[in-house]
């Protein structure tokens, strides 16, 4: 089965700050990797997916994340936040084989402050 | 039409009370869900529909009763619900079970306060 850890549950940041929100995974097989977010009282929106190809993977809203085979991990960046990119950030995985379902991570709280 | 409608947003209902939210998507969508998220945590996966027919529970109380009465609507029926089960209720949709191109389109969600 496939896990995902986002060991920081919150990362206080100011405007225009570089930020990193980190995702590693577990898998015996090949995955798929996604990176949602959730603004307040809303459902979740897909800011980018690794599927295949190139290892960096640039999003919406000015996103990207590297996909690291080697590491395990498919890290979240943004070069300069602003206010309102403060939200939660889910990172996922699915298998790329067979009928799978996402598997989420459990969320890391992006604080942007003035 | 790009969206998942969820109806409605807010619903508050007692313990013995029935109800049912209501899940919309007009994008040929053939794989619908249901997720679960309770406040600061991730969303629980609790049923997928696969072509109209459930291919997933994942241990679902019997209280949640969900139903797929075409490929473009997505029902979940409560009945006797407990103070635990107050949750975002969140749906979404994909192309299918075994395409994974464009992820999962997510809906805004169901805010239910069992009371």
């Amino acid at each position: 089965a496939q896990s995902v850890t986002q060991l920081d549950s919150q990362v206080p940041v100011f405007e225009e700050a570089p930020v990193e929100l980190r995702c590693n995974y577990s898998s015996s097989v090949s995955v798929y990797l996604f990176w949602y977010v959730q603004y307040p009282n809303q459902g979740l929106q897909l800011l980018l997916k690794y599927l295949s190809g190139s290892t960096l993977v640039k999003g919406i809203n000015g996103f990207e994340a590297e996909f690291n085979k080697s590491q395990t991990s498919f890290h979240l960046r943004k070069p300069s936040v602003h206010i309102s990119d403060t939200a939660e950030y889910f990172c996922a995985v699915r298998l790329n084989s067979g009928y799978s379902t996402l598997t989420f991570g459990k969320g890391t709280m992006l604080l942007v402050s003035p | 039409d790009t969206e998942v409608t969820q109806t409605p947003k807010h619903l508050v209902m007692g313990m013995t009370n029935k109800k049912s939210l209501k899940c919309e998507q007009h994008m040929g969508h053939r794989a619908m869900y249901w997720y679960k998220q309770k406040a600061k945590k991730p969303p629980e996966l609790m049923f997928v529909y696969s072509y109209e027919k459930l291919s997933i529970n994942e241990s679902v109380p019997s209280r949640f009763s969900p139903e797929c009465p075409n490929s473009s609507l997505l029902n979940l029926h409560l009945h006797a619900l407990q103070p635990e089960d107050s949750a975002l209720y969140l749906c979404a949709s994909s192309q299918d079970l075994g395409t994974v191109n464009y992820g999962y389109t997510f809906g805004s969600g169901t805010r239910l306060t069992v009371v």
